[in-house]
């Protein structure tokens, strides 16, 4: 099946620096890969879609300048976190699309990564 | 648009009891739905989806749902439980093409001895 890694699994931080966290589909291509935010107890939030060789499509709300995301191949988007404040800390999970037929339809399936627990201190 | 709706935010069980989560959507195209399994710190699992076909579908460990159009539901089933499904089960629904995946707001599963 297809598997998507995330690393660092978790990470603490100081406030005031910026987090880099790597998505990657380990055995299919993704031109299009998600970064969600889950809060404890709550659903996942979706913050941007990824797109490969393109920008990012952010959710209303989410702001771009603090949430880099870079899409730069076929199998590794990176969520950067800067200038992170502990209200940022959180857990970041993402996914990758993968396609699949559903009869004549295709349908997109979305393949998610392990997370990663950001702490800011 | 489309949304999903779990109204449980937590379901209590016994060991072996049987146990449903539901889940109901709404969505002005037809759907793929899908359950998800989140355990405590780490990501989701596919557990089942429904794409066409038998409205029916099951996953390797005992978990069944049915896809009921005409009442927009997709529940979750286990005739017995074990100590280890407790975890955050989320429902969520897909368009065809590039629609996004929408989630449910998850259902805690909690099963104790």
């Amino acid at each position: 099946g297809a598997v998507v890694s995330q690393h660092p699994s978790r990470v603490i931080c100081k406030s005031g620096t910026s987090v880099k966290i790597e998505c990657r589909s380990l055995d299919f291509q993704a031109t299009t890969m998600f970064w969600y935010r889950q809060f404890p107890k709550k659903s996942l939030m979706l913050m941007a879609t990824s797109n490969e060789g393109s920008k990012a499509t952010y959710e209303q709300g989410v702001e771009k300048d603090k949430f880099l995301i870079n899409h730069a191949s076929l199998t590794l988007s990176t969520l950067t976190v800067t200038s992170a404040h502990p209200e940022d800390s959180s857990f970041y999970i993402c996914s990758a699309r993968d396609w699949g037929l559903a009869g004549r339809d295709t349908y997109n399936e979305q393949f998610f990564g392990p997370g990663t627990r950001l702490t800011v201190l | 648009a489309q949304s999903v709706t779990q109204l449980d935010s937590q379901v209590p069980v016994f060991e072996e009891a049987p146990v449903e989560l539901r889940c109901n959507y709404s969505s002005s195209v037809s759907v793929y739905l899908f359950w998800y399994v989140q355990y405590p710190n780490q990501g989701l699992q596919l557990l089942l989806k429904y794409l066409s076909g038998s409205t029916l579908v099951e996953s390797i460990n005992g978990f069944e749902a049915e896809f009921n159009k005409s009442q927009t539901s997709f529940h979750l089933r286990k005739p017995s439980v074990h100590i280890s499904d407790t975890a955050e089960y989320f429902c969520a629904v897909s368009g065809s093409g590039y629609s996004t995946l929408t989630f449910g707001k998850g259902t805690m599963l909690l099963v104790s001895p």
